[in-house]
C-alpha cells in the first residue's frame, strides 16, 4: 500500500539522549515535511525539503535536524532531547502546486 | 496572533445533526484551502480542497471559502458517529519556497448516537 512509514510508532526516551525519527514514503512526492502536533498547539512545522538535497527550516526547528539524501527517507533528529520535546510528530509528503499532503501514522515520543 | 485561528471545542452534536466548523485567517496571500479528519491516535487524512473561494460539495461535506472575509467553513450534513474526529483546517499559498500548509489547532468533534 502506498504512503508513509514512521518509525518508531512510540518511544520514551531520557534527556540528553540523541534520537532519529524516521520517515519514508513510496509514492515519489517531492516535497517531504515534518511537523509536531501539541494540544492546544496544533500541527506545527519544524523542517521541510522541497526536493532531494535541499532541506529548509519551519516554525519551530530548533533541536531538531533533518537530512534528504534521496526522494523516499526524510529523518529527523534530536540531538539532545529535552522534556518540551515530548511530543507526537507526523512526516509527510507533497507533489504538485496545491500542497496537499499525505500524512505519516506519526511517532509518539516521550522525553524524561 | 496566529495566522489560522480555529475554535477546538469540544462540539457535541446529535446523531443526524447538521454540523459547522471554521476557521479564520489573516494572510491574504492563502490561496488553498482543506479540511483534514484525524482520528484518535491517527495521521491527519485530507477531507476536502478547494482553491481560492467558492463552494464545494463531496457527498454529506461541503467547504465554503470566503477570501474577502478571511474565513472559511465545513459543514457536515446528516452527522454520524463514525464523524467524530478532530477537524483541521490548513491552508497555503502559491509563492513561497516553502511549500507548507499552515495549520489551525483543530476541533474536536463527537457525535452522540
Amino acid at each position: 500500500i502506498a504512503g508513509i512509514t514512521q518509525a518508531p510508532t512510540s518511544q520514551i526516551l531520557a534527556a540528553g539522549r540523541r534520537m532519529t525519527l524516521r520517515c519514508t514514503q513510496d509514492m515519489r512526492h517531492n516535497a517531504m515535511y515534518w511537523y509536531r502536533q501539541d494540544l492546544g498547539l496544533g500541527l506545527r512545522l519544524i523542517h521541510y525539503s522541497n526536493t532531494a538535497g535541499t532541506t529548509g527550516k519551519g516554525e519551530v526547528p530548533d533541536g531538531y535536524s533533518v537530512s534528504r539524501a534521496n526522494t523516499d527517507d526524510f529523518p529527523l533528529t534530536l540531538a539532545s532531547a529535552v522534556p518540551s520535546q515530548t511530543s507526537v510528530y507526523f512526516c509527510a509528503s507533497s507533489q504538485g502546486g496545491a500542497n496537499v499532503l499525505t500524512f505519516g501514522a506519526g511517532s509518539r515520543l516521550t522525553v524524561l | 496572533q496566529k495566522e489560522v485561528e480555529q475554535d477546538p471545542g469540544p462540539l457535541s452534536v446529535p446523531e443526524g445533526a447538521i454540523v459547522s466548523l471554521n476557521c479564520t485567517y489573516s494572510n491574504s496571500a492563502f490561496q488553498y484551502f482543506m479540511w483534514y479528519r484525524q482520528y484518535s491516535r491517527k495521521g491527519p487524512e485530507l477531507l476536502m480542497y478547494t482553491y481560492s473561494s467558492g463552494n464545494k460539495e463531496d457527498g454529506r461535506f461541503t467547504a465554503q471559502v470566503d477570501k474577502s472575509s478571511k474565513y472559511i467553513s465545513l459543514f457536515i450534513r446528516d452527522s454520524q458517529p463514525s464523524d467524530s474526529a478532530t477537524y483541521l483546517c490548513a491552508m497555503s499559498g502559491v509563492d513561497t519556497g516553502r511549500r507548507a500548509l499552515t495549520f489551525g489547532s483543530g476541533t474536536r468533534l463527537q457525535v452522540q448516537p
